[in-house]
């Protein structure tokens, strides 16, 4: 059964330092998202990610974030400089359908520690 | 503001004690509602979307019912192997999803 995956499962960074995480979709999904969630609190949806360009995104994803589709294959969300309050678990999701009409997929996450 | 209550926050049952778990929304371009489950230390996995009031949508000893205003995800006869937390969640008509805080079920043997 496809399904999302994300590299790695946990990162552990020094605050300040930049931190790529990795995101590979289902493989005939157009539409990507970011979501996060920090301990004990709710998934916040942070950004969606369509024919190359974002679709929408959230007041947490401010300039310290960006997205890419580098290939056909991976999607990436990349923390420039990160603050402690970044520490969260990031969980890539994919659809196939327009935004609204169609379930979306969740990848297993990836725990980032900032210390 | 987009908002998805649920509750209980938490819910222990015994094994076979049938109950319900409530989900209320106020999302602005509401299109559905989908319900998730979530494991510790994993990533929401889809259960159900419900489009329009009065549809219901079931797994196993899982079920989801819609109104206007409220959706209901009835367990019955639970196992132990349905202890997870449950997420009710409203898909905007922009894509982003309005998650509620969920119920954390747990039932003992």
């Amino acid at each position: 059964e496809p399904e999302v995956t994300q590299t790695p499962s946990h990162q552990v960074t020094q605050m300040g330092q930049e931190v790529i995480l990795r995101c590979v979709p289902i493989s005939n999904h157009l539409y990507f998202y970011w979501y996060r969630q920090i301990l004990g609190q709710k998934v916040e949806f942070l950004v969606s990610f369509y024919n190359n360009e974002i679709s929408e995104k959230s007041e947490i994803f401010d300039d310290q974030f960006s997205v890419e589709r580098p290939d056909g294959s991976n999607f990436t969300l990349k923390i420039r400089s990160t603050k402690l309050e970044d520490s969260a678990m990031y969980f890539c999701a994919s659809s196939e359908s327009p935004p609204g009409n169609h379930e979306q997929f969740f990848g297993p996450g990836t725990r980032l520690t900032v210390l | 503001e987009d908002q998805v209550t649920q509750s209980p926050e938490a819910l222990r049952l015994q094994e076979g004690e049938s109950s319900s778990l409530n989900c209320s929304y106020t999302v602005s371009g509401l299109r559905g509602l989908f319900w998730y489950r979530q494991d510790p230390g994993k990533g929401p996995e889809f259960l159900f979307t419900l489009y329009s009031a009065g549809e219901e949508k079931e797994k196993e000893r899982l079920k989801a019912t819609l109104t206007k205003k409220e959706s209901f995800l009835h367990i019955t006869a639970p196992k132990p192997e349905d202890s997870a937390t449950y997420l009710c969640v409203g898909p905007s008509n922009t894509g982003k999803l309005i998650f509620g805080q969920g119920t954390t079920l747990q039932v003992k043997p």
